[in-house]
């Protein structure tokens, strides 16, 4: 079956460090990826998406990479701020069908 | 505000009982979405609705659960004899013809 898996545990990372947070998924071929940050008791907000054919995408201080060999993108936040304290979840839209699928999203804490 | 709003925004009620949720989209957004989403989980698919149309419904959906969008722009959610199970936050997401879904701030259900 189709699953995605983010790091459950917390990562906790100090101020002004880079965050790196996982997204893995399996017996996917997706188009494209997307990326949401959610706020306790808030709906998600989208961040970014990147397609298949692109390997990298950048705003501001976000970058995400799709490696469609391993199955992996990998989300950064540079220059990190206890702003930036939220949970981060990955979307894929499942092929065939109009639904997406969520992974269980990573909590970061940005320590000062 | 031009976002998506929800209503109510929290519900308690016993179970046995029927709850109705009301989303209200982005004018022009044709493409609208339900989601659910407990403590520590990434929201799970309900339904899509594009249009007026309900074109994708969970299997995970029982028939306790029913949607309507009847002209095409609000929708509500309808869940007849809640039980304890069905406690969560409800979400509801718009899109245009874009990937990007705009989520409403949820409407978060306690069954007694």
């Amino acid at each position: 079956s189709q699953k995605i898996e983010q790091n459950s545990e917390a990562l906790n990372i100090q101020e002004g460090k880079t965050a790196t947070l996982t997204c893995n998924y399996t017996n996917y071929s997706p188009a494209y990826l997307q990326w949401y940050r959610q706020d306790p008791g808030r709906g998600p907000v989208f961040l970014l998406l990147i397609r298949e054919n692109e390997k990298e995408k950048r705003k501001e201080r976000l970058k995400v990479t799709f490696d469609t060999t391993l199955k992996q993108s990998l989300f950064h936040i540079t220059a990190s701020q206890p702003a930036d304290s939220a949970t981060y979840l990955c979307a894929l839209p499942r092929s065939g069908t109009y639904k997406y699928i969520f992974g269980t999203g990573t909590r970061l804490k940005v320590l000062a | 505000d031009t976002g998506v709003s929800q209503d109510p925004r929290h519900k308690i009620t016993k179970r046995g009982q029927n709850v109705t949720f009301r989303c209200d989209p982005i004018s022009e957004h044709n493409r609208l979405y339900w989601y659910r989403q407990t403590l520590g989980q990434g929201p799970e698919f309900l339904t899509y609705f594009q249009n007026e149309a309900q074109l994708e419904k969970s299997r995970l959906l029982s028939d306790r659960f029913s949607a309507e969008r009847p002209k095409g722009s609000f929708s509500t959610l309808e869940i007849q004899r809640t039980e304890q199970g069905d406690s969560a936050m409800y979400l509801c997401a718009s899109s245009s013809q874009a990937e990007t879904q705009y989520f409403g701030p949820g409407t978060r259900l306690t069954v007694l």
